[in-house]
């Protein structure tokens, strides 16, 4: 079975500094690798998805992740943090279509 | 388009009630899921549908819970009995396969029913 694991469950950056939130994926097939947001009181949105065509993926809001093999991670960053970026992140696998969610990363960003 | 549609968006109620919550999907899309997210246990897959058809309810808790999608554009989720532990949001999401295999689509998700059992 795939699964993923999210690094910390809460993350807390300054507005205007890097953001970095880990997510590592065990599977024994390619992946299909999502982060999703979700603010407070709203369903799940996409920021980006790695589906195998490039391994650095853009997203929505200024988000980017790279996928390695190397090192099962599939990372997501945004070089400097907005005050709007708080929220709750989740990555997933996709297993036959099915999403496996890790576990979440509250980001709080400090004025 | 108006995206994927939940209702209650909350509900609350007395434990031993039935509850049911209520989803349609976006048009067009052929996969329907349905999650439920808990501080314990974060974000769990119930069951899903394709075509109406439910494809895989291993993640249903007990038979106190059972799901329909009676057309293309409704589905169901019931809770009969209601039990305090079924406190959680549910929910909904929606997907259309894309022309590069199954897997790398996107699910499109609902605003959730936050549902309170006393």
């Amino acid at each position: 079975a795939q699964s993923v694991t999210q690094l910390g469950s809460h993350v807390s950056v300054s507005e205007g500094a890097l953001v970095l939130l880990r997510c590592n994926y065990s599977s024994s097939v390619p992946p299909y690798l999502f982060w999703y947001v979700q603010y407070p009181n709203q369903g799940l949105q996409l920021l980006l998805k790695y589906t195998s065509a490039a391994t650095l993926v853009k997203g929505i809001n200024g988000f980017e992740a790279e996928f390695k093999k190397s090192e099962t991670s599939f990372h997501l960053t945004k070089p400097s943090a907005h005050m709007s970026d708080a929220a709750e992140y989740f990555c997933a696998v996709s297993e036959g279509g099915k999403l496996i969610f890790g576990q979440g990363t509250e980001l709080s960003v400090k004025p | 388009d108006a995206g994927v549609i939940q209702s209650p968006r909350h509900e609350v109620t007395e434990m031993g009630q039935e509850v049911t919550l209520r989803c349609k999907p976006i048009s067009g899309h052929d996969y329907l899921f349905w999650y439920r997210q808990t501080m314990m246990r974060g974000l769990e897959l119930l069951i899903y549908f394709n075509n109406n058809v439910p494809i895989d309810d291993s993640g249903m808790p007990e038979d106190r819970f059972s799901a329909k999608m009676p057309n293309a554009s409704f589905s169901t989720l019931k809770i009969q009995p209601s039990e305090p532990r079924d406190s959680a949001v549910y929910f909904c999401a929606s997907s259309q396969p894309g022309t590069s295999g199954r897997g790398q689509e996107t699910q499109y998700f609902g605003p959730g029913t936050r549902l309170l059992v006393l």
